[in-house]
């Protein structure tokens, strides 16, 4: 079967760095997407890997490894704002998005 | 710019009623989606529509139903609402093939 694994929650400091895995299990890969979703709103997209290695965009690093069937979303120099639900998700061989059930990322003060 | 508008943001419904949840865009896109998010669950796909013409079921299609007469409409009908469909809809959109969804800020639908 398809199955999307990700930490239910974690909790992080403001200003520090905070690691989200995940790990998945599809039919065929066609790329790795990270989500972000505040609490009561949709969904935005994030980041997108379909080959192995670490793609940067400003604060937010997204890693994948598709031989360990496994993928990271880093976040740096945390600010309240990041404080949301993280999404990750994989793209199978009939181009349909597999989700995990989320990390919800409380950032503290 | 609107991108995906879904209407009505909440509602609140009687068991064994209908209701249609419609969504509209405004980007082109050809490939269109409704989920529903349940709390400790992922984003389950309900049915799709790769192009004007053409639907597809998911994940969890049973007791909903959805036509896409044209590119930019995507409604989502609920023939005869059971409580176990009270849940947050999402529809989205894409460049077909791609992953990268844009979504309208969901309808809260309550079954009572």
């Amino acid at each position: 079967g398809q199955n999307i694994d990700q930490p239910t929650e974690m909790t992080a400091t403001e200003g520090a760095i905070v690691q989200i895995n995940c790990t998945y299990q599809t039919s065929g890969f066609n790329g790795l997407f990270w989500y972000q979703q505040h609490a009561g709103e949709a969904p935005t997209f994030l980041s997108y890997n379909v080959l192995d290695g670490l793609e940067e965009k400003g604060r937010f690093s997204s890693f994948l490894s598709r031989s360990k069937g496994y993928s990271y979303l880093l976040l740096k120099e945390l600010q309240m704002k990041d404080s949301a639900s993280y999404l990750c998700a994989c793209m199978d061989s009939n181009y349909q998005l597999i989700w995990g059930a989320g990390t919800k990322l409380i950032i503290k003060p | 710019t609107a991108g995906i508008t879904q209407a009505p943001t909440s509602q609140i419904l009687a068991a064994g009623r209908s209701m249609t949840l419609r969504c509209t865009q405004d980007m082109r896109h050809n490939a269109m989606y409704w989920y529903r998010q349940d709390l400790g669950l992922g984003l389950r796909l309900i049915h799709y529509s790769n192009t004007a013409g053409t639907t597809g079921k998911g994940e969890v299609p049973d007791g909903y139903s959805v036509s896409r007469a044209n590119t930019d409409d995507f409604p989502l009908t609920l023939a005869s609402a059971v409580p176990s469909q009270t849940s947050v809809y999402f529809c989205a959109s894409s460049e077909e093939g791609h992953g990268e969804l844009f979504f309208g800020e969901g309808s809260r639908l309550t079954v009572l």
